[in-house]
C-alpha cells in the first residue's frame, strides 16, 4: 500500500526565516498532494493542493513544490511567524480517496 | 457560518459499549468522511460517503458502523468489537470531485475507561 512519509522530529526556525517541510511517497506519483495545517486538538485546515503535473504552487507566504522524479513535495513557509507554529500534514491521492502523512510539528521562535 | 460540527468534543466508553459519534454538515458537500489519528500516525479512513444512503469502508472500518440517511449528517458508531477505540475521531467532507480540500470537524476524543 501506498506510504507518506514526513518527518517526524519536530522543525524549529526562528521567526523571519524560511521553514521549509518534506514530504515523501513510495511507489506511484499521486495524482494530486494537498497540505494541511493542524493545531492541538483541532482538526485539520485545508491550505494548498498541487497536481502532479504542476511544479509548484503559491499562496501568499506559502508555496509547495511537486517533484516525481524525487517523489517528494516540499512545503516553504516564507517571513515564519510565531502563529505558524503547528502540525502540518501532506495528504496524497490514491485511487479515490487520500492517504495523510504524520504530520510535522514545526515551532517558529520568537 | 457554513462549516461540520462533531459533539461531543469528549466521549468515554465502557468496556462492551457501543458509542456513537455526531457528525453534522451545513456545507451542501456531498461526500463525508471519518478519519481516526492516533499519536504518531496519519489519518486513516474509516468510511466514506460520496452520496446519501451509500457509504464504503475505508482501510480500518472492523469494529466501527456509520449511517448516511441525509446529505448533511454522517454518525460514526464504535463498537464493543472495536478493540483498541481511543483515539481522535475526526470527520470531514468535501465536494465531489478531486480539485478541493476537505473540510474537518473539531474533532472527538474518546477514550475507554
Amino acid at each position: 500500500s501506498q506510504k507518506i512519509e514526513q518527518n517526524s522530529e519536530a522543525l524549529n526556525i526562528q521567526e523571519g526565516k524560511t521553514a521549509t517541510l518534506t514530504c515523501n511517497y513510495t511507489n506511484y506519483s499521486p495524482a494530486y498532494l494537498q497540505w494541511y495545517r493542524q493545531d492541538p486538538g483541532r482538526g485539520p485546515v485545508f491550505l494548498l493542493l498541487i497536481r502532479e503535473n504542476e511544479k509548484e504552487k503559491r499562496k501568499e507566504r506559502l508555496k509547495v513544490t511537486f517533484d516525481t522524479t524525487l517523489k517528494q513535495s516540499l512545503f516553504h513557509i516564507t517571513a515564519s511567524q510565531p502563529a505558524d507554529s503547528a502540525t502540518y500534514l501532506c495528504a496524497a491521492l490514491y485511487g479515490q480517496n487520500f492517504v495523510f502523512g504524520p504530520g510535522t510539528r514545526l515551532s517558529v521562535l520568537p | 457560518d457554513g462549516g461540520i460540527t462533531q459533539s461531543p468534543k469528549y466521549l468515554f466508553r465502557k468496556e462492551g459499549q457501543n458509542v456513537t459519534l455526531s457528525c453534522e454538515q451545513n456545507l451542501n458537500h456531498d461526500a463525508m468522511y471519518w478519519y481516526r489519528q492516533d499519536p504518531g500516525q496519519g489519518l486513516r479512513l474509516i468510511y466514506y460517503s460520496q452520496i446519501v444512503n451509500d457509504f464504503q469502508k475505508g482501510d480500518i472500518a472492523e469494529g466501527y458502523s456509520v449511517s448516511r440517511e441525509k446529505k448533511e449528517s454522517f454518525p460514526l458508531t464504535v463498537t464493543s468489537a472495536q478493540k483498541n477505540p481511543t483515539a481522535f475521531y475526526l470527520c470531514a467532507s468535501s465536494i465531489s470531485g478531486l480539485n478541493y480540500g476537505y473540510t474537518f470537524g473539531s474533532g472527538t476524543r474518546l477514550t475507554v475507561v
